[in-house]
């Protein structure tokens, strides 16, 4: 167990629909990461939150976007949803405080949505 | 650019030998973090090994280790004493300083008995 709890596990939706996608990083962790891992396009990097300010964004749909709340915990919207959203989306969270630095990341259980 | 490569689609390897998963890296930054990544058929992420690039020792988790050889770009995770449950996929990973995981394309693990 990695700390990172997200919810839900499993969610399936129809195209056109807006879903939230919740994740707790770890305690005392500040850095929040999204990623999606698709069969095509592997895993990516989606965006980034520190202390509840966006840090970094990687590739990341206008019709996605995400927010840190004071608690820490992070929320990934997903809207006008496509078949192609259909993947495994990850949380990850990184114990450094400064947000800066390479050190590990760990990673949630994922949430595997599946668009219909 | 930073970039990953991992060559080995597929691996398959025997109960109790050692196996190597290949990776090479790409980057300008002269600190970075390389990373592995085991991901079973359940889908979760679990961190394995991390090797910083001012790292003077290969570093080592118990049946895991990395072959860090700085000079060719390459982060090799060996696994020795190959377990059933190491089948899986595993993913090399790098980070620069304050940015993301830019992950490779991962390599399936077989381990029959």
């Amino acid at each position: 167990d990695s700390g990172v709890t997200q919810t839900p596990k499993h969610l399936i939706t129809a195209t056109g629909q807006r879903v939230t996608l919740r994740c707790s990083p770890r305690s005392g962790d500040l850095s929040v990461y999204w990623y999606q891992q698709s069969l095509d396009q592997g895993l990516q990097f989606l965006i980034q939150y520190y202390n509840g300010e966006e840090r970094a964004k990687g590739n990341i749909l206008e019709r996605f976007s995400a927010q840190q709340f004071p608690d820490l915990h992070s929320e990934l919207n997903l809207s006008s949803l496509e078949l192609g959203d259909s993947a495994l989306y990850f949380c990850a969270s990184s114990p450094r405080r400064s947000g800066q630095g390479v050190d590990e990341q760990y990673f949630g259980p994922g949430t595997r949505l599946t668009v219909t | 650019a930073q970039k990953i490569t991992q060559t080995q689609p597929g691996m398959f390897v025997q109960e109790k030998e050692a196996v190597t998963l290949d990776c090479t890296y790409d980057t300008s930054d002269p600190s970075y973090g390389l990373f592995w990544y085991k991901q079973p058929s359940s889908g979760e992420m679990i961190f394995l090994i991390y090797q910083g690039s001012y790292d003077q020792q290969n570093a080592t988790e118990g049946r895991y280790s990395l072959n860090f050889q700085k000079a060719r770009k390459s982060a090799n995770l060996v696994i020795s004493a190959s377990q059933l449950g190491d089948s899986a996929m595993y993913f090399c990973a790098m980070r620069e300083p304050g940015t993301a995981l830019i992950f490779g394309k991962g390599t399936t693990l077989s381990v029959s008995s």
